[in-house]
């Protein structure tokens, strides 16, 4: 499967600022989600937005999407050492068996 | 609720053996799993679709004698990898979608780390 482009691959920021990572694919889409994964574990969902839908926010967490340009943006607002994490995009492809093809993901560091 | 529960979480074997990993929807029908594996530092590929009661569908470069996958009830789909060798050696990944609700959002397993020596 295709992987969408991530950036920055690496992000390091001090706590308290904002953290801003950018997500693009290729293919049209019927949603977009973000995932955080912690070192050698499992997948946590952070939010889903839909391709009818242009901003989404939960918490901290503000998700825009851009159909036209194919690109998705997730913002995190007063970030904290415990977001120290990494950031994967998910597109579920339109007309697909609905898996979801990852990005290439996004190392964030938040240091204290 | 939504959970996926994943056994092992982690396995070590010797080079040649086969390996089980089970993937299970604790509090929810799945009539599709996916598994993927993620490589240190990089992003999670699909390596196949699981469907209850039908073969597996799998993506372009996995071998499917190599990986074999069992979806035999709605809580429960297996992956095994056969004569394991060293560059099997990776984090593999279960999801599941909730058969009811059909909706868009994959609940993920935790992951089992699979080392071939």
């Amino acid at each position: 499967s295709q992987q969408g482009e991530e950036d920055p691959q690496a992000l390091s920021i001090q706590e308290g600022e904002n953290a801003t990572m950018n997500c693009s694919y290729k293919t049209s889409i019927n949603n977009l989600q973000w995932y955080r994964q912690n070192s050698g574990r499992g997948l946590v969902h952070l939010i889903l937005i839909r391709s009818n839908e242009r901003e989404k926010h939960s918490g901290r967490l503000r998700v825009t999407l851009d159909t036209s340009k194919k690109s998705s943006s997730l913002l995190i607002t007063a970030s904290r050492a415990a977001d120290t994490a990494s950031y994967f995009c998910a597109t579920d492809e339109a007309g697909s068996a609905r898996q979801l093809t990852f990005g290439s993901g996004t190392q964030l560091t938040v240091l204290p | 609720g939504a959970v996926v529960s994943q056994h092992p979480s982690w396995v070590i074997c010797k080079s040649g053996t086969s390996v089980k990993i089970e993937c299970r929807s604790l509090d929810f029908q799945a009539t599709t799993m996916f598994w993927y594996r993620q490589f240190p530092k990089q992003s999670l590929m699909l390596m196949a679709t699981s469907n209850e009661g039908s073969k597996a569908t799998y993506e372009q470069g996995v071998e499917k004698d190599k990986f074999l996958i069992n979806h035999a009830s709605l809580t429960l789909s297996t992956l095994t990898v056969t004569s394991a060798h060293p560059e099997d050696s990776s984090f593999y990944i279960c999801s599941a979608r909730d058969r009811v609700s059909q909706g868009n959002e994959q609940f993920f397993g935790p992951g089992t780390r699979l080392t071939v020596l």
